[in-house]
């Protein structure tokens, strides 16, 4: 089974609709990374969340870690059709031997729809 | 300020040939760090290379598979007598440190054995 679960795995917005992609694990994550892919690139970074309840913004994406550092989620607001792509999420487990032996969930294929 | 390169962007190698994948880091990264992407599978770290040293390839499978990163030039992941079961997108990614620090990535080179 998948160590970081995402959901859902794919999504088909309106353009100007809010939207929001989960990223779940069963144990407690050590640095929460967001990064976004279009097809046949390479992953664009979005967001670093490492403390529990920390919340990040950058224009209108906002990535909040709960508080026991077992749950992500990435909200979009006002969708538009440049943010159709696959996000990810990657995060790090205690005791992995070194910080970036990420674990990543399977993604998330968004499309806007103007 | 270049970002990550990685070439070749495609790469079609015969089964029993070599694959070499070249990364070239951000001016002023010294940490690299090769990822694997499968379909349906997500990615998978593989190793992690800081100048002349590696410092963790524990994702790196055993035989056919060495990377390295030397003083000069670009880290080359190398595969000898490649197999079916190795095509898949090959994603290399740079930080200035080794810490919970933003990692840049590159566009990746796609790996197909015929």
């Amino acid at each position: 089974s998948q160590e970081l679960e995402q959901s859902p795995q794919s999504l088909i917005v309106q353009e100007g609709k809010n939207l929001t992609i989960n990223c779940t694990s069963s144990k407690t994550l050590y640095g929460l990374y967001w990064y976004k892919q279009k097809y046949g690139e390479g992953l664009i970074f979005l967001m670093m969340l490492q403390k529990g309840g920390e919340e990040k913004s950058h224009e209108k994406i906002t990535a909040k870690l709960d508080e026991k550092k077992q749950q992500s989620s990435l909200h979009i607001t006002a969708s538009q059709p440049s943010h159709a792509g696959i996000y990810l999420c990657g995060a790090g487990l205690p005791n992995a031997g070194n910080n970036r032996k990420l674990i990543w969930g399977l993604g998330t294929s968004l499309a806007v729809n103007p | 300020n270049a970002g990550v390169m990685q070439n070749p962007r495609h790469l079609v190698r015969r089964r029993g040939q070599e694959a070499r994948l070249r990364c070239s880091p951000m001016k002023g990264h010294s940490h690299v760090y090769w990822y694997r992407q499968l379909p349906e599978e997500g990615l998978k770290f593989m190793v992690y290379l800081q100048k002349e040293n590696i410092i963790d390839e524990s994702g790196m499978p055993k035989e056919r598979f060495s990377a390295e990163f030397p003083k000069e030039g670009p880290s080359i992941l190398r595969i000898q007598q490649v197999v079916r079961g190795d095509s898949a997108a090959y994603f290399c990614a740079s930080s200035i440190t080794g810490g919970n620090t933003e990692a840049f990535f590159g566009q990746g080179t796609r790996l197909t054995v015929v």
